[in-house]
């Protein structure tokens, strides 16, 4: 079945590590996303992709890190630059300026 | 640039009534517009969307929107509420030319209540 997956479900890092989240999707789409979700601020974009070896910023990318080596892969790196890193993350793909977004299950993660 | 604004974080409404999920959006061209709903701990699923052409929209679940450019608005509505609706609602905009930026809304809690 095609889709994104997303893993782990669940992270734990300690401050001042970094972390790496990962995303992979069979659907052949150009575009990916990664969405960070914190309670009552909907979902806020960190970083978007549209084709391979080039990426742009979203609203919200200090302290974060992707790179697009693949079509099918985009990672996001945690740094520790990061303040306040706790949150679910969510990454999504679509085909085309104009189409939906699919989504993965999300990764949640929190600083111990 | 696009942005996305839903009124009202939390809605409540009894079961077997009418829900109206509000969302208002800014964008300097024709956008393409989208409903979302997610369940706890989960990703997002498409209800329904708009890009051109007929400007009500239905969707998954008894849903339907109607996009109305004069009032730059892309209001959810289903005229009677159940259960299992209760989740968080979350709109989206997608310009339709130069940008593959693709911006939510807050989002909305509905709680449906017996």
């Amino acid at each position: 079945d095609g889709g994104i997956t997303q893993s782990p479900k669940y992270l734990f890092r300690k401050e001042g590590q970094n972390v790496t989240l990962s995303c992979e999707q069979n659907l052949n789409h150009d575009a990916m996303y990664w969405y960070r979700q914190d309670p009552g601020q909907g979902l806020r974009l960190i970083y978007y992709s549209q084709i391979v070896n080039d990426f742009q910023k979203g609203d919200i990318a200090e302290g974060y890190s992707v790179s697009r080596e693949k079509k099918e892969s985009f990672p996001l790196t945690v740094t520790s630059a990061q303040k306040n890193p706790t949150a679910f993350y969510l990454c999504a793909s679509k085909q085309g300026a104009t189409t939906e977004a699919f989504f993965g299950q999300g990764t949640r993660l929190t600083v111990v | 640039a696009q942005s996305v604004t839903q009124l009202g974080s939390h809605v409540s409404v009894s079961e077997g009534a009418l829900v109206l999920l509000r969302c208002n959006y800014s964008s300097s061209v024709p956008p393409y517009l989208f409903w979302y709903v997610q369940y706890p701990n989960q990703g997002l699923q498409l209800l329904l969307k708009y890009t051109t052409g007929a400007t009500l929209v239905k969707g998954i679940n008894g849903f339907e929107a109607e996009f109305k450019k004069s009032e730059t608005s892309f209001h959810l509505t289903k005229p009677s509420a159940h259960m299992s609706d209760a989740a968080e609602y979350f709109c989206a905009v997608s310009l339709t030319s130069g940008t593959y930026k693709y911006i939510f809304g807050t989002g909305t809690r509905l709680k449906v209540l017996a």
